[in-house]
């Protein structure tokens, strides 16, 4: 059974901190590695892309692949209110699969 | 550009009742999803559908259909409804290997 684990939180931060989100997955085959967020009673927006190993940044988006510990994080610099939602862990071995998700609380 | 659109947005069903949802992407890309969210369990593939004219089976199948009418549009059929199928329903459409959703089908079974 391919597996996407994520901590179902809810994970609260403080304004202006920075959120770490942790994903692992269970198939070494994995090559596609993605985040998304979801907003309450809304559809999944994609906000992050990996397909190698090490760092990718995007404005206040980093995520962190590492194969070898198959582990994949989303950190989120200078977290805002606005960042409140649910992230959704998804990776792809074949088909997609979909972590359950981290809720994320950014408080003012 | 409205990227995937889905209708319904909101319905309701009685138990043995019938009906189609419908997604529709205006991004040319070739592969298309159906997946039902439900609390606790994630989001699940019902059908997919990788190019024109080809669908398979995903994780969750059973009780439903879909339909691959052209490039443009994918619709699931739920032939007779079951309270078990109350959830809500994403479609997403991807070109390679990034997907994007619609704004989803929040459906109920009675």
């Amino acid at each position: 059974q391919k597996e996407v684990e994520q901590n179902s939180g809810p994970l609260s931060v403080p304004e202006g901190a920075i959120a770490s989100l942790n994903c692992t997955y269970s198939d070494r085959g994995s090559q596609s590695f993605f985040w998304y967020r979801q907003y309450s009673g809304k559809s999944p927006e994609l906000i992050m892309s990996i397909y190698s190993n090490g760092d990718k940044e995007d404005g206040r988006f980093t995520a962190q692949l590492n194969k070898a510990s198959q582990y994949v994080s989303l950190l989120i610099r200078d977290s805002q209110p606005s960042d409140s939602a649910t992230y959704l862990c998804a990776v792809r071995v074949g088909n997609l699969i979909f972590g359950k998700g981290t809720k994320l609380s950014v408080k003012p | 550009n409205a990227g995937v659109t889905q209708t319904p947005k909101f319905q309701v069903l009685k138990t043995g009742q019938s009906m189609t949802l419908q997604c529709a992407q205006d991004m040319n890309h070739n592969s298309m999803y159906w997946y039902r969210q439900d609390p606790g369990m994630g989001l699940r593939l019902i059908y997919y559908s990788a190019s024109e004219g080809t669908t398979d089976k995903g994780e969750v199948p059973n009780g439903y259909n879909v339909s691959r009418l052209n490039k443009r549009e994918f619709s699931l059929r739920l032939e007779s409804a079951a309270p078990s199928q109350t959830s809500v329903y994403f479609c997403a459409s991807t070109a390679s290997y990034e997907q994007y959703f619609g704004p989803g089908t929040r459906l109920t079974v009675t």
